[in-house]
């Protein structure tokens, strides 16, 4: 399998552009994961689904934040409109359910940078 | 609400010695606990994980971690740190109780001098 795979793997953009990132877990996993990675606050998770199904989006950080999972093969995540303060790098990470969640495997992330 | 602190934001250690890279976790019920590893400019790596059992578990590259359930802690270890084990690690808890969410601590960035 070629891992979880995201892209672009490198964007930058101006405040107020929207931002596409997207992500396509490993075949047969049941878990998507969006966490975001800065210097100041390290590694947070934003929204995880089940299933396809948004189960906990707590840690999105405002209404410009958006995820959908369409299928079991694609996720994005959006940001519109974009902000400086976005500016970090984007993981996706997959995982199968059961006792292996835990085990997640990420993908090379998206470095995200607003000016 | 489950929590997971990583006290330390560097360790040094040299070549040849053993290494600790401390955790320590809050959770209402029983714990499930991982360590990962980064390296430069790529995902996070599974390295190993407690689920249940033998509070001693081994995982990837000659690590292995202990379970403390008085301590809370799960602190990762290497007998002898090779200059590649350099890198940032991260060590993640998810309540049994819960569904999947995973959470991470603030890492630790080891470096081992030759």
């Amino acid at each position: 399998d070629a891992g979880v795979i995201q892209s672009p793997r490198h964007e930058v953009t101006e405040m107020g552009q929207e931002v596409t990132l997207r992500c396509k877990p490993i075949s047969g996993h049941d878990y998507l994961f969006w966490y975001r990675q800065t210097m100041m606050r390290g590694l947070e998770l934003l929204i995880y689904f089940n299933n396809n199904v948004p189960i906990d989006d707590s840690g999105m950080p405002e209404d410009r934040f958006s995820a959908k999972m369409p299928n079991a093969s694609f996720s994005t995540l959006k940001i519109q409109p974009s902000e400086p303060r976005d500016s970090a790098v984007y993981f996706c990470a997959s995982t199968p359910g059961g006792l292996q969640t835990g085990e997640l495997f990420f993908g090379e992330g998206s470095r995200l940078t607003v000016l | 609400a489950q929590s997971v602190a990583q006290p330390e934001d560097q360790v040094n250690v040299a070549e040849g010695n053993p290494l600790t890279v401390k955790c320590t976790y809050s959770v209402s019920g029983n714990p499930y606990l991982f360590w990962y590893v980064q390296y430069p400019n790529r995902g996070l790596q599974f390295l190993l994980k407690y689920i249940t059992g033998d509070n001693l578990v081994k995982g990837s590259y000659g690590f292995e971690a202990e379970f403390n359930k008085s301590q809370t802690s799960f602190h990762l270890k290497k007998p002898s740190a090779l200059v590649s084990d350099s890198a940032l690690y991260f060590c993640a808890v998810r309540e049994s109780s819960s569904a999947s969410k995973i959470i991470f601590g603030s890492g630790t960035r080891l470096s081992i001098r030759p």
